[in-house]
């Protein structure tokens, strides 16, 4: 098993501009989630999906953040228009919900500066 | 809400044991506790779990108090590779899904 897919692994930006991160959960999983980590504010969950369906995004900072999961396979986390605050390392996990426990893969993470 | 608390950061000797602490009073009866660790720049990788009963696995021990308010991660034999942070984390369930809240963690230094 590949593990936890995402792309790119960094991502250098001007503000403005429309940044995309892409993550492909473990085959068979059927929960996946969105983490950014920094510096000050350590690993916060910004969203997460079961089955494809968005459960929770309220850790999701504003409205310039949206994060989509169109089949079991992929998830786009998208931020328009980006800012230097945004600049963070994006972590993309995925789990077997359903089970008694459920443990959460991590991916590489996404590197994110913006300029 | 990290539900958690660590000490920010211990030393530990190369091939001793590393015991790193967690209390967590609030936790819930079926809440589980468990630890990840992080190896700078990348992603938390997953060690070990537990609601009641002691655990081992080829990575780690997790010993769990009766009144499961606190718990600790054993790394029987530390090595240099050990050396990340590590973080206690108690998963909070509901009926559409089970969400980890990550608090700071403790910085685990290995020295040779």
């Amino acid at each position: 098993d590949a593990g936890v897919i995402q792309s790119p692994r960094h991502e250098v930006t001007e503000m403005g501009q429309e940044v995309t991160l892409r993550c492909k959960p473990i085959s068979g999983h059927n929960s996946l989630f969105w983490y950014r980590q920094t510096m000050m504010r350590g690993l916060e969950l910004l969203i997460y999906f079961n089955n494809n369906v968005p459960i929770d995004d309220s850790g999701m900072p504003e409205d310039r953040f949206s994060a989509k999961m169109p089949n079991a396979s992929f998830s786009t986390l998208k931020i328009q228009p980006s800012e230097p605050r945004d600049s963070a390392v994006y972590f993309c996990a995925s789990s077997l919900f359903g089970l008694s426990t459920d443990t959460q893969y991590f991916g590489p993470g996404t590197r994110l500066t913006v300029l | 809400d990290a539900k958690t608390t660590q000490p920010t950061s211990m030393d530990c000797a190369e091939g001793r044991a590393a015991n790193l602490p967690c209390n967590h009073s609030t936790i819930s009866g079926n809440e589980y506790v468990y630890w990840y660790r992080q190896i700078h720049s990348q992603g938390p990788q997953y060690i070990i779990h537990g609601l009641k009963n002691n655990e081992t696995n080829e990575m780690a021990s997790l010993i769990i108090t009766e009144d499961r308010k606190s718990s600790t991660l054993i790394l029987p034999h530390a090595t240099l590779r050990d050396t990340a942070v590590y973080y206690c984390i108690v998963r909070v369930s509901s009926n559409t899904g089970n969400q980890f809240y990550f608090g700071t963690g403790t910085s685990l230094t290995v020295i040779p």
